[in-house]
Formats: structure tokens, sequence, C-alpha cells
């Protein structure tokens, strides 16, 4: 059963840092993974999405890395900015369940 | 890229009474739809795998009785809570796959949110 895990559950940075969110999934048998973004009461917006033979993904200020026969992706944000503070979420898609799994979330709040 | 709406974005309904949430991929084609419930503070949970002309695929734990889906059309697809209860109160978020695309991306809905009363 894949199981998507993200660390950390939150963080809290001064504007203008660049940093790192993590994402570990059990089974490397995905067709891809993707990363959105939920602020407060909101539906998603997908962010990137990179597919199993891929290796990173630039959106921007964004960069998004998957490393497969580790089970690990990290979502880059350069220079972060407040209206950066929301929710990350990573989720992998495996054609064998063709379900989308979605990891525990990042709670990110930039501070002006 | 493809946009998938919902319908309400906000529904308030009293114990006992019934409510029906609409989702509709408005530039695609979607045969397969899902529906997810998310808890304050928590992660997306998959509810159902609803395939256009076909009986939904519910996850474990899920009451198919209780969350009826249905997928009419390659468009739309509703999800209808019956008899709600307190309970039954979430974040609700539909999604829909462009199986005319070749990534197996998933477009998502804007949510509704219901409130049992």
């Amino acid at each position: 059963k894949q199981e998507v895990t993200q660390i950390p559950a939150a963080l809290s940075v001064p504007e203008g840092e660049n940093l790192v969110l993590n994402c570990s999934f059990t089974d490397s048998a995905i067709y891809n993974l993707q990363w959105f973004r939920q602020d407060p009461g909101k539906g998603l917006t997908s962010l990137l999405l990179i597919q199993s033979s891929q290796r990173e993904q630039t959106s921007g200020r964004l960069n998004a890395s998957l490393d497969k026969s580790s089970g690990r992706s990290t979502l880059y944000i350069a220079a972060s900015q407040p209206g950066d503070s929301a929710t990350y979420l990573c989720a992998v898609y495996g054609g064998a369940t063709n379900k989308l799994i979605f990891g525990t979330g990042t709670l990110l709040a930039v501070q002006p | 890229g493809a946009v998938v709406s919902q319908h309400p974005s906000r529904v308030i309904c009293k114990s006992g009474t019934s409510v029906k949430i609409e989702c509709r991929s408005l530039d695609f084609q979607a045969t397969t739809m899902f529906w997810y419930r998310q808890f304050p503070k928590k992660s997306l949970m998959l509810m159902a795998t609803s395939n256009e002309g076909s009986k939904a695929t519910y996850e474990q734990g899920v009451e198919k009785d209780k969350f009826l889906i249905n997928h009419a059309s390659l468009t739309l697809s509703t999800l209808t809570v019956t008899s709600a209860h307190p309970e039954d109160s979430s974040f609700y978020i539909c999604s829909a796959r462009d199986w005319g695309g070749a990534s197996y991306e998933q477009y998502f809905g804007p949510g509704t949110r219901l409130t049992v009363t």
C-alpha cells in the first residue's frame, strides 16, 4: 500500500529565504508525482507535475525534483514571499491502483 | 489548463436532508472522476472513483448508500450525501482525469464546503 509522507509538517521562514519541502513515498512504481498548493478553505492549485521518467520540473521560483528509486521528491521555493504561505501537498499516481495518493502536507508560513 | 468546476461552493443543510454536489469538466472529457473528502487540517482522503456509465468504486470504509455517485456523462459527476448528519460536515473536492492527455494529470475542482446543522 502506497504511503506518502511530507516533512516538515509545518515551517515558518522569514521573507526572502530559500526553502525546501520534502516528500517521500514507499512504492517507487509510480507514473508521476504532483505538487499542489492549497490556501485555507480553498481547493487545490497544481504547481508542478513530474513524470516518472523525469528528474525535475521548474516553474518560476519553484523547482521540483524526483528521485524515484529512493522514493523522494523535493519542492524548492526560491526567494520566498508572504504570498507563498499555504499548505503544500505532494501526491503520487501509481498505475496499478489508478489512484492519486496524497501526502500529509506541509503548512508554510512566510513572515514579512 | 483544464478546468473543473463544482457547484455549490458552500451549502448548509439540516440533519436528515440530502445534498447533491455537481462536478463538471469544462473543457475536456473525463471518463474518470474522483471524489475526495478533507477534514480540517488534514490531507485529502479518496472516497470513490467514478467511471462514466458504470458504478463507482468506493474506498474501504466509505458508505456507498450514504454517498451516492453518478457519472452520467463525460463531463459531469454528482455526489449526493443522503440523510446528512453533522458528522458529514466536511470539505468535498472532486477531480477529473483527462484521458486525452498522456500525462495522467488530475485536475481539481474548487471544493464544496458542506455544513450539516
